[in-house]
C-alpha cells in the first residue's frame, strides 16, 4: 500500500510561474486535503474536498486553486507564484471528514525565486 | 475560534526516561483529537486518535489521554528510546469536513 503519494518532491519556480502539485490516495478515503508548513506558522489548510465532486477553502486558499479529479486525486494548483508561497507542502486523507485519521503524504518543497 | 497550543516547544531527556507531552485546546466541542509525529524533512505520521467519548488511547510504548472538559490532551511515552527522537504535533477537527487546526508541536530530543 502506498498510501497518500505526491509529486514532484521538489520544486523551484521563478515568480510568476504556475504549477500543479499532484496528490493519490489509494486506500479508497472520501476526504481530501492540502496543507502548507512554515516555519513558526505551523501546519495551515489551504483547500479540502470532503468528498468527491466538492471542494472547500481552508484559512489560508489565496493564490491556490484545487480540482478533485476523481476519488483518488486531488491537485493543487498554483496560476502565478510569489515568492510568499514558498513553503512545503502536505497532502492529506480520511476515510471520512472529522471522524477518522488523517494519513499525510511525504511532502513537497516548494521554493519561488 | 479554535486554538490548540502545546507546551513546551522543546524537551530534551536522557535514554530510558518515560516523558509526558501536552496539548489543550480552547473548545471542548471535538470530534477527536489526533497526535502525530514529524521527523525532520519528512511528513506527518498518525500516532494515535482518541475520539470524543474515549479517554484513553494506546498503541505500543504510547498512551493518549483526553479530557474535554478541562481542554486537554497528554501523550505520554515510556521507557523513551533515540528514536523517539522528533517533532510531536497534536491536532483537532474543526468541521465535519475535516479541517485540521494543528498546534506548533514539541521538539523532543532522547539522549542516550
Amino acid at each position: 500500500n502506498a498510501g497518500v503519494t505526491q509529486t514532484p518532491k521538489f520544486q523551484v519556480l521563478k515568480t510568476g510561474q504556475s504549477m500543479t502539485l499532484q496528490c493519490a490516495q489509494d486506500m479508497n478515503h472520501n476526504s481530501m486535503y492540502w496543507y502548507r508548513q512554515d516555519p513558526g506558522m505551523g501546519l495551515r489548510l489551504i483547500y479540502y474536498s470532503a468528498s468527491e465532486g466538492t471542494t472547500d477553502k481552508g484559512e489560508v486558499p489565496n493564490g491556490y486553486n484545487v480540482s478533485r479529479l476523481n476519488k483518488r486525486e486531488f491537485s493543487l494548483r498554483l496560476e502565478s507564484a510569489a515568492p510568499s508561497q514558498t513553503s512545503v507542502y502536505f497532502c492529506a486523507s480520511s476515510e471520512r471528514g472529522s471522524y477518522n485519521e488523517q494519513f499525510f503524504g511525504p511532502g513537497t518543497r516548494l521554493t519561488v525565486l | 475560534k479554535q486554538e490548540v497550543t502545546q507546551i513546551p516547544a522543546a524537551l530534551s531527556v536522557p535514554e530510558g526516561e518515560n516523558l509526558v507531552l501536552n496539548c489543550s485546546f480552547t473548545d471542548s466541542a471535538i470530534y477527536n483529537l489526533q497526535w502525530f509525529r514529524q521527523d525532520p524533512g519528512k511528513g506527518l505520521t498518525s500516532l494515535l486518535l482518541i475520539q470524543s467519548s474515549q479517554r484513553e488511547q494506546t498503541s505500543g510504548r504510547l498512551n493518549a489521554s483526553l479530557d474535554k472538559s478541562s481542554g486537554r490532551s497528554t501523550l505520554y511515552i515510556a521507557a523513551s528510546q533515540p528514536g523517539d527522537s522528533a517533532t510531536y504535533l497534536c491536532a483537532v477537527p474543526v468541521n465535519q469536513g475535516g479541517k485540521l487546526i494543528f498546534g506548533q508541536g514539541t521538539e523532543l530530543s532522547v539522549k542516550p
